[in-house]
């Protein structure tokens, strides 16, 4: 079954950094685009972050650009995202999702962040 | 606030046919396509409608997409209670550099 698993949530103070992993299997990672999207307590879904199959390529949402840094390693079959000066607001579920077709297709059970003092 | 304009509720009989709608721009909807994702509460959201109007496997031909300028549409036909969810319509937005939702819309099947 195709499936992602997404790992590295926590609590965490503002100003404070952690790092999220996310595990792909059952499908050729190195060949598809992945993206992070979040969602916070009782709100809609945002989109976070891009990555080309290659990483040559990168996008942010304006709200985490400069703070948020993605990456991928194609051997490990693993999508990563490392948040620096975390906000209250960046409070949130956040899911690890293949891109194919111009569309979000599949998407992990996601992690939780909590950034809270 | 979203760039893409969604109704935030929307509510029908069983049996009967539902729209909810997407108002986007140009450098979004209007120059790219639409992906329509159904989200239970405290589950991940799951892929209903790509390419505007195209269903993956697996997903019942209730489910309809279409798109129109700069608005997309996602139909609903026989409701079941089973529907009741939320649903968003996302894109890529050519100006931002930028993946784009909407704000969502709750579905209620009464």
């Amino acid at each position: 079954e195709v499936q992602l698993v997404e790992s590295g949530g926590d609590l965490v103070q503002p100003g404070g950094s952690l790092r999220l992993s996310c595990e792909a299997s059952e499908f050729t990672f190195s060949s598809f685009y992945m993206n992070w999207v979040r969602q916070a307590p009782g709100k809609g879904l945002e989109w976070v972050s891009y990555i080309s199959s290659s990483s040559r390529i990168t996008f942010y949402a304006d709200s985490v650009k400069g703070r948020f840094t993605i990456s991928r390693d194609n051997a490990k079959k693993s999508l990563y995202l490392q948040m620096n000066s975390l906000r209250v607001e960046d409070t949130a579920v956040y899911y690890c999702v293949r891109r194919e077709y111009d569309a979000f297709d599949v998407w992990g059970q996601g992690t939780l962040v909590t950034v809270s003092s | 606030q979203s760039v893409l304009t969604q109704p935030p509720s929307v509510s029908a009989a069983p049996g009967q046919k539902v729209t909810i709608s997407c108002s986007g721009s140009r450098s979004n909807i209007g120059d790219n396509s639409v992906s329509w994702y159904q989200q239970f509460p405290g589950t991940a959201p799951k892929l209903l409608i790509y390419d505007n109007h195209q269903r993956p496997s697996g997903i019942p031909d209730r489910f309809s997409g279409s798109k129109s300028g700069t608005s997309a549409t996602l139909g609903i036909t026989g409701l079941q209670t089973g529907d009741e969810a939320d649903y968003y319509c996302g894109t890529w937005d050519s100006s931002l550099s930028a993946g784009v939702f909407g704000g969502g819309t709750k579905l209620t099947v009464l």
